[in-house]
């Protein structure tokens, strides 16, 4: 059965601040891994989506890696800012490639000014 | 990508009454999903919701208690019946495109 783990669970950090979130999955027979943001009353955005045959993606100042073989995926946050305060939560298949998702319980990130 | 319209996206309600969460989608999608998040958990996926056939239930949820209705490829709901308090949790539909799961925004329930 495949289980997802974030740490840390919460974070806080200064403003302008470089920082990792991890995610760890038992099951590494995986397609592809998600990581999403979860706002307040603003349900989830996906943020990046990394295929089982890619080892990073980046969109702006967010770099997502995945390491298969030992079943670990990194979201590297540059530059942090108040804004990127929200819950980050990875996400896994079910099994192999299916639709199905398996979440993380997420970590909660609070950027101060 | 998708645009999801998820109705209400909070209600409070008391013990015993029946909930009916909706979710509009932006285009035809073939599967759509309910998700549940109670406080301090992760999401859980309640059902896969598939236009002309019965929901799929995951382990734990029974179509006697969280049925589903899927009438077309853009719209879908939940209805969460004979509420607890242990109901109390953000419930979530999403749609699966090509490229990545899409989310409404959720509703939060709050059962007295």
């Amino acid at each position: 059965k495949q289980e997802v783990t974030q740490i840390p669970a919460a974070l806080s950090v200064p403003e302008g601040e470089n920082l990792v979130l991890n995610c760890s999955f038992t099951d590494s027979a995986i397609y592809n891994l998600q990581w999403f943001r979860q706002d307040p009353g603003k349900g989830l955005t996906s943020l990046l989506l990394i295929q089982s045959s890619q080892r990073e993606q980046t969109s702006g100042r967010l770099n997502a890696s995945l390491d298969k073989s030992s079943g670990r995926s990194t979201l590297y946050i540059a530059a942090s800012q108040p804004g990127d305060s929200a819950t980050y939560l990875c996400a896994v298949p079910w099994q192999g490639g299916s639709e199905k998702l398996v979440f993380g319980k997420g970590t909660k990130l609070t950027v101060n000014p | 990508s998708a645009v999801i319209s998820q109705k209400p996206s909070r209600d409070i309600c008391q013990r015993g009454t029946s909930l009916t969460i909706q979710c509009q989608v932006d285009s035809q999608v073939t599967m759509m999903f309910w998700y549940r998040q109670q406080p301090g958990q992760s999401l859980t996926l309640i059902a896969t919701a598939n236009q002309g056939s019965e929901a799929t239930y995951e382990s734990g949820f029974v179509i006697d208690k969280f049925p589903i209705s899927r009438p077309n490829l853009t719209f879908s709901t939940l209805t969460v019946s004979n509420m607890s308090p242990e109901d109390s949790s953000i419930y979530l539909c999403s749609v699966l495109t090509p490229a990545k799961l899409f989310f409404g925004s959720g509703t939060q329930l709050s059962v007295l």
